[in-house]
């Protein structure tokens, strides 16, 4: 089992520019998130799905939009990238239980 | 203010100490958990706590689950280089949820 795999590793930006960060998991979990971590805030959630077709606001959804139309995948989209959006993101994946598993990360820049 | 304090930030170490790290919160947390993070990759998770007053050991690393469920200690006894890293407590407020709160972190280093 691969985990939970994210492309790219690293991405610069210039600001209004869009992308898809990708993000794949191989366990058959129902809940994915996406997190991004700043120095000093440990991690905060942007988005978050409990199931394909479902998909909700974390505490920082703004400037993101998230779909999740198979149980593997979900992507995180970023519309007009800005610079405050520079940061590490991470995707992670949960079961029935209280464990997430996380990738290995995106660092974004945005110029 | 995050929903879960940690406390502290950076911890700087002599190899052979030990140290508490701490997790604070205002509100009721139906679980809390402890992940590791080294750099360059995602946190692992070291620890579930799920009931008030539980203590799970995990070899040196004991955690604690405090009586009224919003806060949490990380002891660790005899700290060693490969103990370094980044420790978050995480948590799941309230009866449940699905959204996982994250501290701020403590980055700690332990020097042989």
């Amino acid at each position: 089992n691969a985990g939970v795999t994210q492309t790219p590793k690293f991405q610069v930006l210039k600001t209004g520019q869009s992308m898809t960060l990708q993000c794949a998991q191989d366990m058959n979990h129902e809940y994915m998130s996406w997190y991004r971590q700043d120095p000093g805030m440990g991690l905060r959630l942007i988005h978050y799905s409990v199931g394909a077709g479902i998909t909700d606001q974390g505490e920082v959804p703004n400037g993101y939009n998230v779909s999740r139309s198979t149980t593997e995948d979900f992507p995180l989209r970023l519309l007009s990238a800005a610079p405050s959006q520079t940061s590490v993101y991470f995707c992670a994946s949960r079961g029935h239980s209280y464990e997430q598993y996380f990738g290995p990360g995106t660092r974004l820049t945005v110029t | 203010t995050q929903l879960l304090e940690q406390s502290p930030q950076f911890l700087s170490i002599q190899e052979g100490e030990n140290l508490t790290v701490y997790c604070n919160s205002s509100s009721v947390f139906s679980s809390l958990q402890w992940y590791r993070q080294e750099p360059g990759e995602g946190p692992v998770l070291l620890v579930t706590v799920v009931t008030g007053g539980e203590v799970k050991k995990l070899k040196r690393l004991t955690f604690q689950f405090g009586d009224a469920r919003k806060d949490s200690s990380l002891h660790i006894t005899a700290a060693q280089p490969g103990d370094t890293g980044l420790y978050l407590c995480a948590g799941y407020p309230g009866r449940a949820g699905n959204m996982l709160t994250f501290g701020g972190g403590t980055r700690l280093m332990v020097k042989p």
